[in-house]
């Protein structure tokens, strides 16, 4: 099984909403990822996260807050977010080392 | 750093025919490169990866080509289907920064019947 699964599918947020988007994977992997994705680019790495420790920020703006509580979740919170963060919103996981990253279907976020 | 592209924006090809998506990298210490098919409204999905001790790897119907000496990557389909439609991204990592993906701009692959 290699499954990524992401909650929610669609989320459509105000500037002043907080809300959190959810991955889940039960492969064993133990680094996990966030990747932002904007139409017709590649996806862009925003965090990652290896045994449970973040290990890899890239710059990313301090309205997003990633958190992982244990080995198979990884959750991204979004606050005061701006017009231009709407994108689409993708985990993966990876074993902790050179190998294969699975990505799940995404969040499509939009901001009004 | 590392840079990636991929040669055509939009590659049309006909049912059945063999189609080829080309990437250049930029950092000849590049350990491991992979394919992503991503369908639209849909997160990518891993098609097949090479590291740098090979030059060729086959799956189904898919191969990928490593050409280390002039760092090219190459992804061929054979017999393609109208289900290959989709834009087509070569992403490539070091082991000493495996957690870092950088991805090229991606290809569209429109398949005619």
């Amino acid at each position: 099984d290699t499954e990524v699964t992401q909650t929610p599918k669609h989320l459509v947020m105000g500037m002043t909403n907080k809300k959190s988007l959810k991955c889940e994977q039960h492969m064993g992997h133990r680094a996990m990822y966030w990747y932002k994705q904007k139409a017709k680019k590649p996806p862009e790495l925003m965090f990652v996260y290896s045994y449970e420790k973040l290990s890899i920020n890239e710059s990313v703006p301090s309205r997003f807050s990633p958190e992982c509580p244990n080995s198979s979740l990884l959750n991204l919170h979004l606050h005061a977010l701006q017009p231009e963060d709407s994108a689409l919103y993708l985990c993966a996981s990876s074993l902790p080392k050179l190998d294969t990253q699975y990505f799940g279907p995404g969040t499509r976020l939009t901001v009004l | 750093g590392e840079s990636v592209g991929l040669h055509l924006p939009t590659l049309s090809v006909q049912e059945g025919d063999n189609s080829i998506i080309n990437c250049a990298y930029s950092n000849s210490a590049s350990d491991y490169f992979i394919w992503y098919k991503q369908e639209s409204g849909k997160g990518p999905q891993f098609i097949i990866d090479i590291r740098s001790n090979m030059d060729k790897r086959q799956g189904q119907r898919v191969t990928v080509l490593l050409n280390k000496t002039v760092k090219h990557l190459s992804l061929q389909i054979a017999a393609t289907q109208p289900g290959d439609s989709a834009v087509y991204f070569c992403a490539v990592a070091r082991d000493t920064g495996f957690q870092k993906l950088v991805f090229g701009t991606g290809t569209r692959l429109l398949v005619s019947p």
